[in-house]
């Protein structure tokens, strides 16, 4: 069974652009979440999907927005992008939302975002 | 206030020897699932091990085992005969039934090191 897959593994861009991730969650899976890892800030929920809705939100500018489509994959995409959005950003996949409690949560390699 | 602590920034242990790595928490939710991952250096969050709140037993999974002590809110992570390719961060989590659905909060990470 294939794991959570993130793309690209790694950007590099410029201030002011916009920049957009995918991921594409385990099979099965309908709840996809965001994370941005600093080494300041350690690991921060952005946001998560499921069934194409968000049904949760980090605390993060409007810059930083997310999509879900109809087969679970996911975008995540940063305007005017800031030197502080240099980041690890990493995507975990689950199996619902619900009672996620008992859940856990699938990550995938990350993509690591580098803004010059 | 942090709802996940991990005081341990960096640990190191003798290969084939035990360590435990210190996670305590803080929730009102009643159901809440506290987990375990692993960093490697290549980003990859590794799922090792889950304890629900309502589990009356410790949660072992081969080398890991998880002393969950619920009245003192800690959940600490104990790996038995070390090995080389466990060096890495590890990461407590938490996730709350009902608040937050889906969100995963995580405490600031442990490196561990191990001597050959």
């Amino acid at each position: 069974k294939a794991g959570v897959t993130q793309t690209p593994r790694y950007l590099i861009k410029t201030r002011g652009q916009q920049v957009t991730l995918s991921c594409s969650p385990i099979s099965g899976h309908r709840s996809v979440s965001w994370y941005q890892q600093t080494p300041g800030q350690g690991l921060q929920f952005l946001f998560e999907y499921f069934s194409e809705t968000q049904r949760n939100k980090g605390n993060f500018p409007g810059r930083f927005s997310g999509r879900q489509f109809s087969n679970s994959r996911s975008e995540m995409n940063v305007s005017t992008l800031e030197l502080g959005d240099s980041a690890l950003y990493l995507c975990a996949s689950s199996l619902r939302v619900q009672g996620t409690e008992n859940t856990e949560a699938f990550f995938g390699q990350g993509t690591r975002l580098t803004v010059v | 206030a942090q709802k996940i602590t991990q005081t341990q920034p960096g640990m190191f242990v003798q290969e084939k020897e035990a360590v435990t790595l210190d996670c305590t928490y803080d929730t009102s939710d009643p159901s809440y699932g506290l987990f375990w991952y692993k960093q490697p250096s290549s980003g990859e969050m590794i799922f090792l091990i889950y304890q629900g709140s309502y589990d009356q037993q410790n949660a072992t999974e081969g080398r890991y085992s998880l002393n969950f002590q619920k009245a003192r809110k800690s959940a600490n992570l104990v790996i038995s005969a070390s090995q080389l390719g466990d060096s890495a961060m590890y990461f407590c989590a938490m996730r709350e039934r009902n608040t937050n659905a889906g969100k995963s909060t995580f405490g600031d990470g442990t490196t561990l090191t191990v001597k050959p």
